[in-house]
């Protein structure tokens, strides 16, 4: 248990649909990070949040919506996706984004997603 | 871009010999970290290394960091069974203060 919580842990949607992912910390970190990990691939990171402003999104398409209302909360809205977007998103947090990143990211379990 | 590549991409020792870990950069880093992935799970940490460091322990794990080689190690001593997981090294590179860039991870198999 590394205090990061995800959620659902599996998820099976249509092209169609429409669903969120749920992040949830209450670590008292201040960052906040959705990574993409695919198979026999690096892990991709998508968006970074810090004190619940967007600091990077990675060139990530717009059917993946990122939202993070405070500082424990991040979520990931889902629409229109393709079935290559299926894999493992990871969910992590860290105590604080800066010129020294020396702190470790704390991950959740993830949620695997398969678009059907 | 992908920053770390770790190799080999897949290891296979013998419970209770040593399994060694490498891992490639490319630009200059702030620090390194390898953490480790049972399968399908969430990454847990293991160990960070500052840029101006060499070498760093912690119980079975040795880290050593080469910053004019741009290159890390991770060594497993005396591996168990439980050690059966892919491994990762992440950077955070000078240039992106919150960029923790991950590699493609080595897949440590232990046979008991």
């Amino acid at each position: 248990e590394t205090g990061v919580t995800q959620t659902p842990r599996h998820l099976v949607m249509g092209m169609t649909n429409k669903k969120s992912l749920k992040c949830e910390q209450h670590l008292g970190h201040n960052a906040m990070y959705w990574y993409k990990q695919s198979a026999k691939k690096p892990l991709e990171l998508m968006f970074v949040y810090s004190l619940e402003e967007r600091v990077e999104n990675n060139s990530v398409p717009s059917r993946f919506s990122p939202e993070c209302p405070n500082s424990s909360h991040l979520f990931l809205h889902l629409h229109t996706l393709q079935p290559e977007d299926s894999a493992l998103y990871l969910c992590a947090s860290s105590q604080d984004l800066g010129e020294e990143l020396n702190t470790e990211a704390f991950f959740g379990q993830g949620t695997r997603l398969t678009v059907v | 871009s992908q920053q770390g590549e770790e190799d080999p991409q897949a290891l296979s020792i013998q419970e209770g010999e040593n399994a060694t870990m490498n891992c490639s950069y490319k630009t200059s880093i702030n620090n390194l970290q390898w953490y480790r992935q049972n399968s399908g799970r969430g990454l847990v940490h293991l160990i960070l290394i500052r840029s101006n460091e060499r070498e760093k322990h912690s119980g079975r794990l040795r880290v050593t960091l080469d910053t004019s080689k741009k290159s890390s190690s991770l060594l497993i001593t005396a591996s168990r069974a439980a050690d059966t997981a892919s491994y990762f090294c992440a950077t955070v590179r000078m240039d992106s203060s919150y960029k923790l860039i991950f590699g493609s991870g080595t897949r440590l198999l232990v046979r008991p």
